[in-house]
């Protein structure tokens, strides 16, 4: 089992629609989540991070964490062709540990 | 202020050749990573630096690799030799400490070809 998995898509939502983005991790010790977001061609960047259960919203963009069933997710409301990248979840096991294990990415492709 | 540097951005060689890839990280930071990204596999953590000290380089894949960084402006990964599957965009990170979401910020990338 891979330690943070993602459905590689391509997933392909309307313009104005909501977007899903699901990630879920194998190490329970798990304490820091981010999504990165990676234009081709580019490197990635960070647009959210979440630590504590439930949701967490900036814009746009809503993580949700469920530490319990080992699952985070990230929507995009709204969604605008600009989105249209390769997001990575990234999972942090320790606080303070600077290490991330990354995902292999889902490609987000936003149809006008 | 400029973010995080890599040269070259380029690289073709042949096999058995070594490579040299350089990073310069944002000034201040004092965490400094390299990654390699590839279809199959994804982005991989190959190593990091904690004010230039290794932490972990569990991820690095074999003897050929090597990486270093004299200093708080500078590290570099090489490869030596190198093989074609070491083709990947090899990307180094930095951050620091202190911040709220730890956020690594990457460089450019290398795009590496071995022929």
């Amino acid at each position: 089992q891979k330690e943070v998995e993602q459905n590689s898509g391509p997933l392909s939502v309307p313009e104005g629609a909501i977007a899903s983005l699901n990630c879920t991790y194998s190490d329970r010790g798990s304490q820091s989540f981010f999504w990165y977001r990676q234009y081709s061609g580019k490197s990635p960047e960070l647009i959210m991070s979440i630590y504590s259960n439930g949701d967490k919203e900036d814009g746009r963009f809503t993580a949700q964490l469920n530490k319990a069933s080992q699952y985070v997710s990230l929507l995009i409301r709204d969604s605008q062709p600009s989105d249209s990248a390769t997001y990575l979840c990234a999972v942090n096991r320790d606080s303070g540990n600077e290490k991330l294990t990354f995902g292999t990415g889902t490609r987000l492709t936003i149809i006008p | 202020d400029a973010g995080v540097i890599q040269s070259p951005r380029h690289e073709v060689t042949e096999m058995g050749q070594e490579v040299t890839l350089r990073c310069k990280p944002i000034s201040g930071h004092d965490y400094l990573f390299w990654y390699r990204q590839t279809m199959m596999r994804g982005l991989e953590l190959l190593i990091y630096f904690n004010n230039n000290v290794p932490i972990d380089d569990s991820g690095m894949p074999e003897d050929r690799f090597s990486a270093k960084m004299p200093n708080a402006s500078f590290s570099t990964l090489k490869i030596q030799p190198s093989e074609p599957r070491d083709s990947a965009v090899y990307f180094c990170a930095s951050s620091f400490t202190g911040t709220l979401n730890n956020e690594q910020f990457f460089g450019p990338g290398t795009r590496l070809t071995v022929l």
